[in-house]
């Protein structure tokens, strides 16, 4: 069975740097095919995709943020770790982490709970 | 940037109707491995995502089968064949072919 969950802060500051971690059981990032992406939402909006790590460390990240995230992973403890630089009010939302596997359904089939994160001074 | 357009935005249907969405997105989700990376999730109340149909019209494990999805290059359809009180939420149409990109989505209430 398939499971994920992320923590972090509850609170950042402006113009801090947000770390989230994705803890995950039920699979390994080190098996072809599988990987791991961030999606959030903010407050009553749609789903915004963030980035994408695979099982053999090639990364994608969405253009409008590739400047501020870095997405890695630690195979041994079974987590993937999101940080965004530079926060800012908006960027307050519900942060996901969710499974893929691209030699399967393809989809994002499996989600974490969600970590609210709100930005403010 | 793929951009994706869902319509209606909001539905509001009576138990036991059917209900249609409709996603179109501003560039062709065909691969040319031959499969089409779109699908469809619903975010009910308070829950995180859940994946409903993958690649155009596979319904995912567990999913009920009035769910279906159909379409083709870039305009995609869900539809739901008789709505239950337990499909009350919003939902989205994803695509997975550049990068991801998911649509504003729809919030169906039940009358």
């Amino acid at each position: 069975q398939i499971t994920l969950k992320e923590s972090g802060p509850t609170l950042v500051k402006p113009t801090q740097t947000l770390t989230l971690t994705c803890a995950f059981s039920g699979f390994s990032l080190s098996t072809s095919g599988m990987s791991v992406g961030w999606i959030r939402q903010p407050p009553g909006k749609a789903l915004e995709w963030l980035a994408l790590i695979y099982w053999n460390d090639d990364k994608r990240y969405s253009p409008s943020l590739k400047s501020r995230l870095t997405i890695t992973k630690d195979t041994s403890k079974n987590q993937v770790v999101l940080t965004m630089t530079n926060v800012d009010p908006v960027d307050t939302a519900t942060y996901y982490c969710a499974h893929r596997n691209i030699l399967s359904v393809t989809c994002f089939d499996y989600w974490g709970q969600g970590t609210l994160v709100t930005v403010s001074s | 940037d793929v951009v994706m357009t869902q319509t209606p935005l909001s539905l509001s249907v009576t138990p036991g109707q059917p209900a249609s969405i409709s996603c179109k997105s501003s560039q062709s989700l065909l691969h040319s491995d031959g499969r089409t990376y779109l699908y469809w999730y619903l975010q009910k109340p308070g829950q995180s995502p859940q994946v409903l149909i993958y690649e155009v019209s596979s319904r995912f494990s567990g999913v009920p089968d009035r769910f279906s999805g159909s379409g083709s290059g870039t305009d995609f359809t869900l539809k739901i064949s008789r709505v239950e009180a337990e499909d009350v939420g919003v939902y989205y149409c994803m695509q997975g072919l550049h990068l991801f990109t998911f649509g504003q989505g729809t919030r169906l209430e039940i009358k």
